[in-house]
């Protein structure tokens, strides 16, 4: 079955970098394109981005063009998020979420657990 | 961009139908069939409950449809029962391959 399994929670310093994992399995991961999702406490829904497994290529949300970065390691079936400059707003749980076969369809039937990540001084 | 909108809460009695409304614009709900409702229960990750404005995935119940009209997308939610006590949120692509998500609503069966 499809499983989508996060690393595990994060504390940073302002200024900082945080990297978030997202191992997959059960699918190809090169089959299907991976979105990134954050909700701060108490607050809803923000799409960051996603990347393509196959290429590589990745596309962002304005605001966090320049501080972050998607990339892949298909020979353990893992995607990566790595955000930089890190502000209190950054403060969220962090999902990994699958889109559909080969295309972007911009639905997300499978999510991983989250990743909180913590920014304090 | 600035996010959907969405009511902040909705209610309904067990058994009877509620609607949730979704607003955006041309760019996004108005321009695009990839609509998706995800409902999220406190402290686990969102489930799709609707895609492609009127798509239900295998497994949600045929209580749960959607459409849209111009750029407002709805939720129906028939038939209230107890676990259908969440927040439910929409997204959209938006264009220039980004996507938008609404500002949830938290629905209360009575």
């Amino acid at each position: 079955q499809v499983q989508l399994m996060q690393s595990g929670g994060e504390l940073r310093r302002p200024g900082a970098s945080v990297r978030v994992s997202c191992r997959a399995s059960g699918y190809l991961l090169t089959a299907y394109y991976m979105h990134w999702v954050r909700q701060a406490p108490g607050q809803g829904l923000e799409w960051i981005g996603w990347i393509n497994p196959n290429s590589g290529g990745t596309n962002f949300a304005k605001k966090f063009q320049g501080r972050v970065a998607m990339t892949r390691d298909t020979s353990v079936s893992t995607v990566h998020m790595d955000l930089s400059g890190l502000t209190s707003d950054d403060t969220a749980t962090y999902y990994c979420a699958r889109d559909e076969y080969r295309f972007l369809r911009y639905y997300f039937e499978y999510w991983g657990q989250g990743t909180p990540v913590t920014v304090s001084s | 961009q600035s996010a959907l909108t969405q009511p902040p809460s909705a209610s309904g009695s067990l058994g009877q139908s509620v609607t949730i409304s979704c607003t955006g614009t041309s760019s996004d709900v108005g321009g695009s069939n990839y609509v998706s409702w995800y409902q999220q229960h406190p402290g686990k990750a969102p489930k799709v409950m609707i895609y492609e404005v009127n798509q239900r995935p295998s497994g949600v119940p045929d209580r749960f449809s959607g459409s849209k009209s111009g750029n407002m997308a709805s939720l129906v939610v028939s038939g209230l029962r107890p676990e259908d006590e969440a927040t439910y949120y929409c997204g959209s692509y938006a264009g220039r391959n980004e996507m938008i998500f609404g500002g949830g609503t938290k629905l209360t069966v009575l």
